[in-house]
């Protein structure tokens, strides 16, 4: 069975530095042609992909978000770690992260997704 | 603005059929790479509906179905059912080297 859980803060104020943490379980992420990506949603708006890493610990980032981006994978602790510096009042919302198979491919399992709400 | 472009909403009647479409450019669709579908019900994850263009998931009924064609591509819904009402969203990969999704589309079950 594959689950996927975020952690992180809940609240953060506008120009600190967001860390989550993707903790996986039922997948290895030494598997060729799986990755883990993180994906957020503003309230009542649409899905934003914003990373991913693969097996390999290839990274591939959003053009637009990608100076504000790092993503990391610790392999023996089943986990992924999404970093965004400069955080702003307009990324607040719903940050998820999901298995992601295939070089270009799609995210078949997801977590539950954390709130995050950016605000002084 | 999405790099995927789809209609904002969508509605029908109980039993009908709806499409939902997804248009991109030569640089993601048209490029020849494969789109994939997901359902957000209210409040909840997105949940993989179609992978590559046309496969459902175990368990995904088969009153959904995909289809590409070019530079777009849409998600067929048969026998629509109460149920059926949520977001749906495309998705595909781009020649920058980044997953991109479609702009989402509501669907009202009238």
């Amino acid at each position: 069975q594959i689950t996927l859980k975020e952690s992180g803060p809940t609240l953060v104020k506008p120009t600190q530095t967001l860390t989550l943490t993707c903790s996986f379980s039922g997948f290895s992420l030494s598997t060729s042609g799986v990755g883990v990506g993180w994906i957020r949603q503003p309230p009542g708006k649409a899905l934003e992909w914003l990373a991913l890493i693969y097996w390999d610990d290839d990274k591939r980032y959003s053009p637009s978000l990608k100076t504000r981006l790092t993503i990391t994978k610790d392999t023996s602790k089943n986990q992924v770690v999404l970093t965004m510096t400069n955080m702003d009042p307009v990324d607040t919302g719903t940050y998820y992260c999901a298995q992601y198979f295939g070089t270009s491919g799609y995210h078949d399992y997801w977590g539950q997704g954390t709130l995050v709400t950016v605000s002084s | 603005q999405s790099v995927l472009t789809q209609p904002p909403s969508v509605s029908g009647a109980p039993g009908q059929r709806v499409t939902i479409s997804c248009t991109g450019s030569n640089s993601n669709i048209g490029a020849g790479y494969d789109v994939h579908w997901y359902q957000q019900l209210p409040g909840t994850a997105p949940k993989l509906l179609i992978y590559d263009n046309v496969n459902r998931p175990s368990g995904v009924p088969d009153r959904f179905s995909g289809s590409k064609s070019g530079t777009s591509a849409s998600l067929a819904i048969t026998g629509l059912q109460a149920e059926d009402e949520a977001d749906y969203y495309c998705q595909s990969y781009d020649s920058s080297l980044s997953v991109v999704f479609g702009g989402g589309t509501k669907l009202t079950v009238l």
